[in-house]
């Protein structure tokens, strides 16, 4: 089984500093991926950032950064120079390699970035 | 490209009444998902088809049917609704159902079950 904990329900920022969401995991699989989407006042679920089990680099897509270390199973995302649009719900999930092999996701969590 | 679509966006049920949700990608990915949303939680797998002509049970499927009816189109069926069923229903879609795949999420269907 698979379990995604994010600890953080809700985080405050300041407009153009950076800001760290946590998330850990727990996977028997060998083999997996983590990723985080966002999802804004809207509803929709908007792709963020993808890391690999193996990737030996952290994955980073523009401001967005996964800080991935495996062997404390953590997967926290960093977002730099946070912006006003970037308020939202934050969800961390992962995928094994066996098994049904969709996403669980944690619970989230609510950031408000503050001008 | 739509992506994945959904329809409807909002839906409105009494306690025993049906109804289908519909669910159609044109990605061309194999893989189709069905998950919900509750109020302060992460999603939940339903059901989900690794191809066509598949289907298989997740985490929360007490309650609910699918019909993959091909390549493009996942339907989730309520037989009879419940309250415990209102939530916030997501469809999506991934190139195949192995790692690393990612998914890709319709706009979501707001069901309210009184």
């Amino acid at each position: 089984a698979q379990k995604i904990t994010q600890t953080q329900p809700g985080m405050f920022v300041q407009e153009k500093e950076a800001v760290t969401l946590d998330c850990t995991y727990d996977t028997s699989d060998q083999s997996y991926g983590l990723f985080w989407y966002k999802q804004p006042s809207s509803g929709e679920m908007i792709f963020l950032i993808y890391q690999g089990s193996y990737d030996e680099q952290n994955a980073t897509e523009g401001r967005y950064s996964l800080n991935f270390q495996k062997a404390r199973k953590s997967a926290n995302l960093v977002i730099s120079a946070s912006q006003l649009g970037d308020s939202a719900m934050y969800f961390c999930a992962m995928r094994g390699n066996t098994g049904r092999r969709a996403l669980t996701f944690g619970s989230g969590t609510r950031l408000q970035v503050q001008p | 490209n739509a992506g994945v679509t959904q329809t409807p966006k909002f839906q409105v049920l009494k306690t025993g009444q049906s109804m289908t949700l519909q669910c159609a990608q044109d990605m061309n990915h194999n893989s189709m998902y069905w998950y919900r949303q509750d109020p302060g939680m992460g999603l939940r797998l339903i059901y989900y088809s690794a191809s066509e002509g598949t289907t298989d049970k997740g985490e929360v499927p007490n309650g609910y049917n699918v019909s993959r009816l091909n390549k493009r189109e996942f339907s989730l069926r309520l037989e009879s609704a419940a309250p415990s069923q209102t939530s916030v229903y997501f469809c999506a879609s991934s190139e195949k159902a192995g790692y690393p795949a990612e998914q890709y999420f319709g706009p979501g269907t707001r069901l309210t079950v009184t």
